[in-house]
């Protein structure tokens, strides 16, 4: 088992919809949580980050998070061409590195 | 203020050669992560470093690869020998302290022919 699971997609939405993408975890002492967009060929870049159970909310992003169901996802509403990227869920267990998923290809269509 | 800034952003080099990457993160931040992307693949964890703590090298692939951190700031990541597999783009971070948002520079594209 994968200890940061996604959906390698691609996810396909229409503009203007909610896009909704989703990450398991297998380290129940995962403490904090971070989403990250990548463009082709670009660095990833931070969305999000999340420390308690439940939602927060920037702008069209909202992170969720559940702990015993150890799940955190991803919302984004009203969703734009420039949304398409893969994004990527990242966990970390205290003081150390981050553990990445593989990612989700999010494809925003016209 | 300023970003992680790597240099340099494209490196060719041949095989069996050894090759140095660098990293300056952002002022002020303590922790400094290493990790390589290959292409169409995830991001490994190679290195990270914690101030003055004595930095975790557990993802580091082979003993051909090593870092240093020099006062608490610049990284060099080395490459020593290199084979074709280590092609890969070289990403940088830094986050104020381990277990907080880190932020990643631009990256380095190693091409080992």
């Amino acid at each position: 088992q994968k200890e940061v699971e996604q959906n390698s997609g691609p996810l396909s939405v229409p503009e203007g919809a909610i896009a909704s993408l989703n990450c398991t975890y297998s380290d129940r002492g995962s403490q904090s949580f971070f989403w990250y967009r990548q463009y082709s060929g670009k660095s990833p870049e931070l969305i999000m980050s999340i420390y308690s159970n439940g939602d927060k909310e920037d702008g069209r992003f909202t992170a969720q998070l559940n702990k015993a169901s150890q799940y955190v996802s991803l919302l984004i509403r009203d969703s734009q061409p420039s949304d398409s990227a893969t994004y990527l869920c990242a966990v970390n267990r205290g003081r150390r590195a981050l553990t990445f998923g593989s990612g989700t290809r999010l494809q925003v269509q016209p | 203020g300023a970003g992680v800034s790597q240099s340099p952003s494209n490196k060719v080099t041949e095989k069996g050669k050894d090759v140095e990457l660098r990293c300056d993160p952002i002022s002020g931040h303590t922790a400094l992560y290493w990790y390589r992307q290959s292409l169409g693949q995830g991001l490994e964890f190679l290195i990270y470093f914690q101030g003055n703590s004595a930095p975790d090298k557990s993802g580091l692939p082979s003993d051909r690869f090593s870092a240093e951190r020099t006062g608490g700031s610049v990284s060099t990541l080395t490459i020593q020998r290199t084979q074709q597999e280590d092609s890969a783009v070289y990403l940088c971070a830094s986050s104020l302290e381990v277990g907080r948002e880190q932020y990643f520079g631009p990256g380095t594209r190693l091409t080992v022919t």
